[in-house]
């Protein structure tokens, strides 16, 4: 069965430090991997995904940057956080079945930015 | 554009009450829809989804059927539990480029009393 880790669970960072997150899927192969957000009272905001390794695609402009080093590993990067950086970030998967596929979520992790 | 609404919450209900949570959908084509549900804390799951029209997805006794013509996927629970208290996400999936996305409703916050 296919599972997915995320890491850290939480992490409490300055302003202006970088962050690194990581997200990895067991037992499926060539998944598309997908970065959300969820910020507090704004719902979920899909940030970056991914259909391979080095394909990345970004939906919203900002100072994150995701990469995928590995068929299965998902990285979500930052060189200077900001205030607004704060939320819980959700790594997916789904296998490619059009319109029919269905995204599976990790754990999340959640970070605050002081 | 492809869009979700759905009904606002907070919603508070009694053990053993009946569950009724909205949700209208704006789409291009039939897409699939889902409904995920969020405990305290942690990731989204998948609860249940319906991949064309009259289908009838259902899950822990969750129910919720796609009705192209109303474009209505209204989540059903006969009998809630203090366990069922979470937020819950009605969701579609459309194409993106190069890639099929999802579109998040913003989410209804369910509290089950005893």
């Amino acid at each position: 069965s296919q599972t997915i880790h995320q890491w850290p669970a939480t992490l409490v960072q300055p302003v202006g430090s970088p962050l690194s997150l990581e997200c990895t899927v067991e037992g499926t192969s060539n998944p598309n991997l997908y970065w959300y957000r969820q910020a507090a009272g704004r719902g979920l905001q899909l940030l970056f995904y991914s259909v391979g390794i080095g394909q990345i695609s970004s939906e919203v402009p900002q100072n994150l940057s995701a990469s995928r080093p590995q068929d299965r590993q998902f990285i979500l990067s930052s060189k200077k956080l900001l205030l607004s950086d704060s939320g819980f970030y959700l790594c997916a998967w789904s296998v490619g079945l059009g319109d029919k596929e269905t995204q599976y979520f990790g754990p999340g992790t959640r970070l605050l930015v002081l | 554009g492809n869009s979700v609404t759905q009904m606002e919450g907070p919603v508070t209900l009694s053990e053993e009450a009946f569950l009724t949570i909205n949700c209208t959908y704006t789409a291009t084509g039939y897409p699939s829809l889902f409904w995920y549900v969020q405990y305290p804390g942690e990731g989204l799951q998948l609860l249940l989804k319906a991949t064309k029209a009259d289908d009838k997805g259902s899950n822990k006794g969750f129910e919720a059927t796609y009705r192209k013509e109303t474009t209505s996927f209204h989540l059903e629970k006969g009998s809630v539990q203090v366990s069922d208290s979470a937020v819950y996400f009605c969701a579609l999936i459309h194409s993106g480029a190069g890639s099929y996305q999802l579109t998040f409703g913003k989410g209804t916050k369910l509290s089950v009393i005893p």
